[in-house]
């Protein structure tokens, strides 16, 4: 199954910036989810979305990050005023359909660095 | 706290060895359990584990799942310089409905193949 494409692969901002991070999906699909990967550490789930609804969100999801599908096709996430620790990969992923409903299909991911 | 182990956390084999990878799992509500090979950047998936002691197979690839033992593995025959990645596994935890199924990944077990 395709999985989702990211936009942009990589970003560099200063610190105290916002930064969007698009997920694109290929065809239409109603549950989306975010992670992220600090430099040589574990996956972690941040948040995951459904029928435009935020409906579970982990203790690393506070106040500075928000995600909405603005236009009904496009799925961002937004991080206000980046922290340096905010540096890391964030993959957008879907879940799949059918008999693979339970498996989620991560992106190529958004390399974001903070300076 | 959830929590998903795994080891070891690197190994280093010849190319044509065989190797075995370990998860255990700690997850309230667990449901499933996924591996993931990663390369470059993005997890891709390999196996969704649902039921215990059934074994899934694609190509010189196969894993089983424990349930009894909270655990699965992953064996790799014939290894090739191309198996060379981090292997994820993730828990799925019971599906409530409204995509609140944010996995939970272990650090990864990095596999390095020697020609």
């Amino acid at each position: 199954e395709p999985e989702v494409t990211q936009t942009p692969s990589h970003q560099v901002t200063q610190m105290g910036q916002e930064v969007i991070l698009r997920c694109v999906p290929i065809s239409n699909h109603l549950y989306f989810y975010w992670y992220r990967q600090i430099l040589g550490q574990k996956v972690e789930f941040l948040v995951s979305f459904y029928n435009n609804e935020i409906s579970e969100k982990s203790e690393i999801f506070d106040d500075q990050f928000s995600v909405e599908r603005p236009d009904g096709s496009n799925f961002t996430l937004k991080i206000r005023s980046t922290k340096l620790e905010d540096s890391a990969m964030y993959f957008c992923a879907r879940r799949g359909r059918g008999a693979s409903q339970e498996t989620q299909y991560f992106g190529p991911g958004t390399r974001l660095l903070v300076l | 706290e959830d929590k998903v182990v795994q080891s070891p956390l690197s190994l280093v084999v010849h190319e044509g060895d065989t190797v075995t990878l370990n998860c255990s799992y700690e997850v309230t509500n667990f449901r499933s359990l996924l591996w993931y090979k990663q390369e470059k950047k993005a997890p891709t998936f390999l196996f969704m584990l649902t039921s215990s002691g059934i074994e899934k197979k694609s190509g010189r690839l196969s894993s089983i799942l424990d349930k009894k033992e909270l655990s699965s593995i992953l064996n790799i025959t014939a290894t090739q310089t191309g198996d060379s990645a981090i292997y994820l596994c993730a828990a799925i935890p019971m599906y409530s409905g409204g995509g609140a199924d944010g996995l939970t990944f272990g650090k990864g077990t990095h596999l390095i193949i020697q020609p």
